[in-house]
């Protein structure tokens, strides 16, 4: 069936330096993919996106990249705070319904 | 701007009791879902409304039902409550059910326990 996952539950970054979270994808149709960033005790809150005609999408400080080769998608996060500390979340949506199919998530701790 | 609003924010329910969690937005978003989120898992749709009079299932409807009377308040009911329905339950809304450039917005969830 369709699934989205995540190879790493907890990812622990030095403060300062870059995080790189990955999630694999499994339905070659999806046409869009999402980030979320939820803190403890909040609702996920959209981070970035990225259409599948598209390799990689820059934010404020956080880059996207879709290797659709792989099925794989990765969230890079420059220069670490600790306000990035939440679990991160990427989901996918086939483009043919309303229905996103979300990974697991991945805890990301900052350490000083 | 208060965005999406669910309450109550915690409850507890004794095993057969009903009750319906609430939802509002105020973004006049068509679309609004209802989530639930387990430990270790993602999040798995409940049910989802395109618009006022219109619902439809997600991938773990049974045991809730859902109405949209009004684009605003979108309530999941809770007919009979079964510890397998503890969970934290998440409602989002957007202009287009998350598709590309219209991302869901996160009420800050209800956090359900059954007895």
């Amino acid at each position: 069936g369709e699934s989205v996952g995540l190879h790493l539950p907890t990812l622990s970054v030095q403060e300062g330096d870059n995080s790189i979270i990955n999630c694999a994808y499994s339905n070659s149709a999806s046409d869009y993919f999402i980030w979320y960033k939820q803190e403890s005790g909040k609702g996920p809150q959209f981070i970035i996106d990225i259409r599948s005609n598209m390799d990689k999408r820059q934010g404020q400080r956080v880059t996207v990249l879709l290797n659709k080769t792989v099925k794989h998608l990765s969230l890079q996060i420059a220069a670490t705070q600790p306000g990035d500390s939440a679990v991160y979340f990427c989901a996918e949506n086939s483009g043919s319904n309303y229905q996103l199919i979300w990974g697991a998530g991945t805890k990301l701790i900052i350490k000083p | 701007n208060a965005g999406v609003t669910q309450t109550p924010k915690f409850q507890v329910l004794k095993t057969g009791q009903s009750m319906t969690l609430q939802c509002a937005q105020d973004m006049n978003h068509e679309y609004m879902s209802w989530y639930r989120q387990d430990p270790g898992m993602g999040l798995r749709l409940i049910h989802y409304s395109v618009g006022a009079g219109i619902t439809d299932q997600g991938e773990v409807p049974n045991g809730y039902n859902v109405s949209r009377s009004t684009t605003e308040d979108f309530p999941l009911r809770l007919l009979s409550a079964a510890p397998s329905q503890t969970s934290v339950y998440f409602c989002a809304s957007s202009y287009s059910g998350g598709q590309a450039d219209s991302p869901l917005h996160f009420g800050n969830g209800t956090r359900l326990t059954v007895t």
